[in-house]
């Protein structure tokens, strides 16, 4: 499964957009883009995923790049509730989430 | 809420005791997993069951045992740990497991700590 690169922590003001981006460079064909969020000490919680093109959800939208090599998670409105770590995975057929440090999101009031 | 429940949510052992984390999915999944997460490290898969079938085991040592009986249930037995094993146990399901893309959904965790 691909590496995927994320900024180790990023802030965002409460109400506005959470633009959280993921490098995934060597990406395969047949590898989605998964992102998970885990509140502290919590179990992950899934978000979104995708292959090759953009998708919305009732939690957020994927942003991924035409040659897939990157993509960028959207929180349209932002709260406190947010605040979390990101991760984002790629993936192929194994069954497997490889998760790395993932991106810390702090929402600021 | 899930769909996945671990219990108990938070345990102490010594080194010497012998208990067991449980895990049950009401999704009616096939595939079932368990993970660690230590302080500050990312997780780690350590097993994974598809169809009650281990298709996948990490290199974990053998003083951590998983079984699952049914599609629904999923244990870890713990004995003779050591402090290092510490750390928060996370179960996860998914529709089909083991070859597929399918995501997987995470219950609250177990936090053990090995006195």
């Amino acid at each position: 499964d691909a590496k995927t690169t994320q900024p180790p922590s990023m802030d965002c003001a409460e109400g506005r957009a959470a633009n959280l981006p993921c490098n995934h460079s060597t990406i395969s064909g047949n590898e989605y883009v998964y992102w998970y969020r885990q509140i502290h000490s919590q179990g992950p919680q899934y978000i979104i995923h995708g292959l090759k093109n953009n998708e919305t959800n009732e939690m957020a939208s994927l942003i991924i790049t035409e040659d897939r090599k990157s993509s960028t998670l959207i929180l349209p409105h932002a709260t406190l509730r947010d605040t979390a770590v990101y991760y984002c995975i790629a993936s192929s057929n194994t069954g497997k989430l490889i998760f790395g440090q993932g991106t810390t999101l702090q929402v600021k009031p | 809420e899930t769909g996945v429940t671990q219990t108990p949510r938070h345990l102490v052992m010594g080194m010497t005791n012998k208990k067991s984390l449980k895990c049950e999915q009401h999704l009616g999944h096939n595939a079932m997993y368990w993970y660690k997460q230590s302080a500050k490290k990312p997780l780690e898969l350590m097993f994974v069951y598809s169809l009650e079938e281990r298709v996948e085991n990490n290199s974990v040592p053998s003083r951590f045992s998983p079984e699952c009986p049914n599609s629904s249930h999923l244990f870890l037995h713990l004995h003779t740990l050591q402090p290092e094993d510490s750390a928060l146990y996370l179960c996860a399901s998914s529709q089909e497991g083991g070859y597929s893309t399918d995501t997987q959904y995470f219950g609250p965790g177990t936090r053990l700590t090995v006195l």
